[in-house]
């Protein structure tokens, strides 16, 4: 199967920080790519969809000025969590699909602790 | 509103069993159906995906497709301890935005 990389695994700052998390497909063109949330013993949330080239669109709910995504390349896209407050603790999770290929593939996830 | 719905489970069954995981979607436009597994603090990773009705077999899983009745299951011969985890059901359009369940937990007990 596809790879996708997620960078940093884990992340512990303090509030009022702003946290940039990186999600790489490896081996494959990634115009789409999805980022969630999942907080303990919950069901994944989707809160945006990133095409590559044009601006994400958010879940409602999700705060897109929080939560800025950009896809730049068709191998990165990025988000991140401005001025983090302890309630966005969380496991951030993307994943990727590439052109005709509708199978999604997630990264390993990364871990944010906002003391 | 796209539902995908699981029984949140637990599951338990013993070793060597045979695990079925169910799962009903309620957007009759889907076209692609996945099963994923997510160990607890890991990200979910694909076990097998399905588009037509039927069958599928991937070693020790079958994926069940049935689009009249909206439903779509997992079987798990042999399971082993290894497979406890949750695992996800998700569908998809013409969009590719998944929806997904909120997941059946399964405990396969020695």
């Amino acid at each position: 199967g596809a790879v996708v990389s997620q960078h940093p695994s884990r992340v512990i700052c303090k509030s009022g920080t702003s946290v940039k998390i990186e999600c790489r497909s490896l081996d494959f063109q990634a115009t789409t790519m999805f980022w969630y949330r999942q907080f303990p013993k919950q069901s994944l949330m989707l809160m945006a969809t990133s095409n590559e080239g044009s601006k994400a669109t958010y879940e409602q709910g999700v705060e897109k000025d929080k939560f800025l995504i950009n896809h730049a390349s068709l191998t990165l896209s990025t988000l991140t969590v401005t001025s983090a407050h302890p309630e966005d603790s969380s496991f951030y999770i993307c994943s990727a699909g590439g052109g005709r290929t509708d199978t999604q593939y997630f990264g390993p996830g990364t871990r944010l602790t906002v003391l | 509103q796209k539902e995908v719905e699981q029984n949140s489970g637990p599951l338990s069954v013993p070793e060597g069993a045979i695990a079925s995981l169910n799962c009903t979607y309620s957007d009759r436009g889907s076209q692609s159906f996945f099963w994923y597994r997510q160990y607890s603090g890991k990200s979910p990773e694909l076990i097998m995906s399905i588009y037509s009705n039927g069958d599928k077999e991937d070693g020790r899983f079958t994926a069940q497709l049935n689009k009249a009745s909206q439903y779509v299951s997992l079987l798990i011969r042999d399971s082993q301890p290894s497979d406890s985890a949750t695992y996800l059901c998700a569908t998809q359009g013409g969009s590719y935005i998944p929806t997904f369940g909120r997941g059946t937990s399964l405990i396969v007990h020695p």
